[in-house]
């Protein structure tokens, strides 16, 4: 299997501009989860799909963000407007059971707001 | 609040000892705790779930115990190898999602 892929795997944007991650996760998981990682914040949850349906996003941070995940084989996270404080690498992952099950993360997508 | 910690430490030693994480956690009442390995630039990997039953786990050279009474998880590295040398993170199941420790750094000298 391929496992989680995520593209692009680095984003260079100024701020004010949109900026879109796309995640693609192993084929037969139900759960899909986007997590941001910083030095100050660590690894934080921002949105959990299962079957394509958004369960949690309280850790989205603001309207800024926004995830899609139109099927079972694509999602989307998108900023917009694109802040220097959004700078962080964003991680897709997939599980076959719940949101507290084992997850298997993509390679992350490294992303600098200037 | 709900808080997670690992060592504040990162942890140096010899190929060949056995290195030993800490995860300790409050306000949570997790089904089950997991470690997982980073290396840079490169997402978490899933190494090893403990379930409240549990006592101990093992895996190749790597042990881990969960006393839910100290709430706290200990991780064992036996025979250390500079292949060994990464962060890993602890992990707790609650609302039904994974909250994530900061990591402990182990970096093993040959």
């Amino acid at each position: 299997d391929a496992g989680v892929i995520q593209s692009p795997r680095h984003e260079v944007t100024e701020m004010g501009q949109e900026v879109t991650l796309r995640c693609k996760p192993i084929s037969g998981h139900n759960s899909l989860f986007w997590y941001r990682q910083t030095m100050m914040r660590g690894l934080e949850l921002l949105i959990y799909f299962n079957n394509n349906v958004p369960i949690d996003d309280s850790g989205m941070p603001e309207d800024r963000f926004s995830a899609k995940m139109p099927n079972a084989s694509f999602s989307t996270l998108k900023i917009q407007p694109s802040e220097p404080r959004d700078s962080a690498v964003y991680f897709c992952a997939s599980g076959p059971g719940g949101g507290g099950e084992t997850q298997y993360f993509g390679p992350g997508t490294r992303l600098l707001v200037l | 609040s709900q808080k997670i910690e690992q060592n504040s430490e990162a942890l140096n030693i010899q190929e060949g000892k056995t290195a030993t994480l800490t995860c300790n956690y409050t306000n949570y009442s997790p089904a089950y705790l997991q470690w997982y390995r980073q290396d840079p630039g490169r997402g978490p990997v899933f190494l090893l779930l403990i379930r409240e039953n549990e006592k101990e786990k093992r895996k190749e050279r790597l042990k881990v115990t969960f006393d839910t009474t100290l709430k706290q998880s200990l991780f064992h590295i036996t025979a250390s190898q500079p292949a060994d040398s990464a962060t890993y993170l602890c992990a707790l199941e609650g609302d039904y999602k994974l909250s994530f420790g900061a990591g402990t750094t182990v970096t093993v000298r040959a």
